[in-house]
């Protein structure tokens, strides 16, 4: 079935470096999102990718759409604690009313 | 502005009972779309629910079905259940343009 590898799983890194993360897929996506659990809660959507190439910010992340519409990143600058947290990739297709996400990035900072 | 709300929050049930989780949308929001996650994983697609009707399905066998009432609001019903099905549930509504979905908490089911 259609799978999102997404890596790395896990990231320790000091506040204020900055942080990426990618999610490839052997399936064509035609939507990408990223989102961002925390505990106890459920995911929050950060960027929506709609377009192959397209890059889009919300603050300090960057999200892009990749060319071939098998992979997308996701670049947060500038790392400050309460950026802790889950990081999901999911993809969308036209031809479906289904999210596939993949496993995750977990983040921890470093005061 | 209320987003999604789920109940129960938390949930301890028996092998081979059902049991029934409850979402209530986003104010304006339509569609209801139901994900089972797994500790440590991403969500999973169980169905989603437009008009009353399941729009689509998931991987998920016919013991998970589900209901949508005409305000909208959703529930999930599980029978015969497993140890394999203890999980965060989560809802998430979205307008029926597909993917803005709001999800709420979820709810964590335990089978004992």
């Amino acid at each position: 079935g259609q799978q999102l590898n997404q890596s790395p799983q896990s990231m320790f890194i000091q506040e204020g470096e900055d942080v990426s993360m990618n999610c490839t897929s052997s399936s064509i996506f035609n939507t990408w999102l990223w989102y961002k659990q925390e505990p106890g809660e459920g995911p929050v959507l950060l960027i929506a990718l709609y377009k192959a190439g397209e890059l889009t910010s919300n603050g300090r992340l960057t999200a892009q759409f990749g060319i071939t519409r098998k992979d997308s990143f996701l670049n947060i600058s500038a790392s400050i604690p309460s950026d802790v947290g889950i990081y999901f990739c999911a993809g969308g297709m036209d031809s479906s009313y289904k999210l596939i996400f993949g496993s995750g990035t977990r983040l921890l900072v470093r005061p | 502005d209320a987003g999604v709300t789920q109940s129960p929050t938390h949930l301890i049930k028996t092998r081979g009972q059902q049991v029934t989780l409850r979402c209530s949308p986003k104010s304006g929001h339509d569609t209801v779309s139901w994900y089972q996650q797994a500790l440590g994983q991403g969500p999973q697609f169980i169905f989603q629910y437009y008009e009353e009707e399941e729009r689509q399905r998931g991987n998920f066998p016919d013991r998970f079905s589900g209901h949508q009432f005409p305000n909208y609001s959703s529930e999930l019903n599980v029978n015969a259940l497993l140890l394999g099905d203890s999980a965060l549930y989560l809802c998430a509504s979205s307008l029926a343009d597909l993917y803005g979905y709001t999800f709420g908490s979820g709810t964590r089911l335990t089978v004992v």
